[in-house]
């Protein structure tokens, strides 16, 4: 079946460092991969999207490219701001019209 | 995109009763809507998806008698869990696919005691 292995967290940084968070899939077909982002208090926002190989999402900073090789889709962002505190889903829109959830990893950004 | 509004915000009710909680699409008329289940620290999982004038399909391991859903209108979409117990407690989210994208609504805690 459809899967989404997501980088355990928590994983706390300093403002201005680089983060990582990997994100690898398991799916039939030609999925559509996702990062959502929920900021604590708020509900799940799309952070970024890619629909087909070798595509890079990309918003607020934060980048991830959809490698078909690898079956991968990490998050990346060369400088974390405290506001970027929050919990990142890495997720897979399968061709059975539905999305999986990676875990979810925690960030938290020290000033 | 779709605007997700989702009441109550937060919800605590006693062991043995019934809860709704309701999920409109402010601004898209959504045929389908799915609601999932967040448990503390942990990823979203999918319980049902919800389809207007007829009934959802649920999830392997979901009991649909205890997880009512309604979805009568296309903006409006009802969960019910009846006879609430302690490990139904869980934060519940419904959502809205719309032009390639899932909209969440922000989600309803529910805590039985």
């Amino acid at each position: 079946g459809n899967s989404v292995t997501q980088m355990e967290g928590p994983v706390t940084l300093s403002e201005e460092a680089f983060l990582t968070i990997n994100c690898t899939y398991t799916a039939t077909g030609y999925p559509s991969l996702f990062w959502y982002v929920q900021y604590p208090g708020e509900g799940l926002q799309l952070l970024l999207k890619a629909t087909k190989a070798d595509d890079k999402g990309s918003n607020k900073g934060f980048e991830a490219t959809y490698r078909k090789e690898t079956t991968s889709f990490h998050l990346e962002k060369g400088s974390v701001q405290v506001s970027d505190s929050a919990v990142y889903f890495c997720a897979l829109w399968s061709n059975d019209y539905k999305l999986s959830f990676g875990a979810g990893t925690t960030v938290t950004v020290r000033a | 995109g779709a605007v997700v509004s989702q009441h109550p915000s937060r919800v605590i009710c006693k062991s043995g009763t019934s809860v709704k909680i309701e999920c409109r699409s402010l601004d898209f008329q959504a045929t389908t809507m799915f609601w999932y289940r967040q448990f503390p620290k942990q990823s979203l999982m999918l319980m049902a998806t919800s389809n207007e004038g007829s009934k959802a399909t649920y999830e392997q391991g979901v009991e649909k008698d205890k997880f009512l859903i309604n979805h009568a209108s296309l903006t409006l979409s009802t969960l019910t869990v009846t006879s609430a117990h302690p490990e139904d407690s869980s934060f519940y989210i419904c959502s809205v696919w719309d032009t390639g994208e899932l909209f969440f609504g922000e989600g309803s805690r529910l805590t039985v005691l």
